[in-house]
């Protein structure tokens, strides 16, 4: 299976403070995602990226920046935290082709303080 | 637009009986429909996908039917049991694959 790993697991920072959420990849695939999950609105895209260096807005992309310097890795900036910002965040890759699986990793808990 | 709208939100069943959720899409050009199955604590992991060139899929309990027409898109899992009982995601994406959108999520719970 697809291998999607991020760090950190749980991060808690303050407000103001600047995070970085990072996410690495190991199956080539071209396509990558970062998404946040909260109660009531199911996953929402914030960016993604079709291949490196790459980086595109999803649907919620105010308050973040993404990266995507190669393509294995893909993150996520929160330049300014804010307490709206307290989610899990999932980073998930993909290929399109005749398998359009995404492969998520295994979440980041963030809180902001 | 690009929603995807979830319904129900919750849904509980007994143990043996079928499950239903269902899905629309605002995007025309969607033409590719998977579903995700998220345990407690864990990430989501595809079940069952349908292309927009097919308007029924089957695979080990799992039905998944596509109205192009009216862009909607449903589930529906027979025979549930209690290792059911999950978080279920619908999604959309569109030509090219790049952007796939997920649905609000349904959480069913399967009683015994």
């Amino acid at each position: 299976e697809a291998a999607v790993t991020q760090s950190p697991r749980n991060k808690v920072a303050v407000t103001g403070g600047k995070v970085t959420l990072s996410c690495n990849q190991t199956n080539n695939h071209n396509n990558m995602y970062w998404y946040r999950q909260d109660t009531g609105h199911g996953l929402r895209l914030i960016h993604y990226s079709y291949g490196a260096g790459s980086t595109e807005k999803g649907d919620i992309p105010d308050g973040y920046k993404a990266s995507r310097p190669s393509q294995e890795n893909f993150s996520l900036i929160l330049e300014l935290a804010t307490p709206s910002q307290t989610s899990v965040y999932f980073c998930a890759s993909g290929h399109w082709g005749d398998q359009n699986t995404l492969y998520f990793g295994a979440g980041t808990r963030l809180s902001v303080l | 637009g690009e929603q995807v709208e979830q319904l129900p939100s919750i849904l509980r069943v007994q143990e043996g009986s079928s499950a239903s959720i269902n899905c629309t899409y605002e995007n025309s050009a969607s033409n590719y429909f998977p579903w995700y199955k998220q345990e407690p604590g864990e990430n989501p992991k595809l079940i069952i996908d349908i292309r927009s060139n097919m308007e029924r899929k089957q695979t080990q309990g799992l039905i998944v039917l596509l109205d192009k027409k009216a862009k909607r898109f449903s589930l529906h899992i027979t025979d549930t049991q209690p290792g059911d009982s999950a978080m279920y995601f619908c999604a959309a994406g569109g030509t090219g694959g790049y952007k796939v959108v997920f649905g609000s999520g349904t959480r069913l719970l399967v009683s015994p």
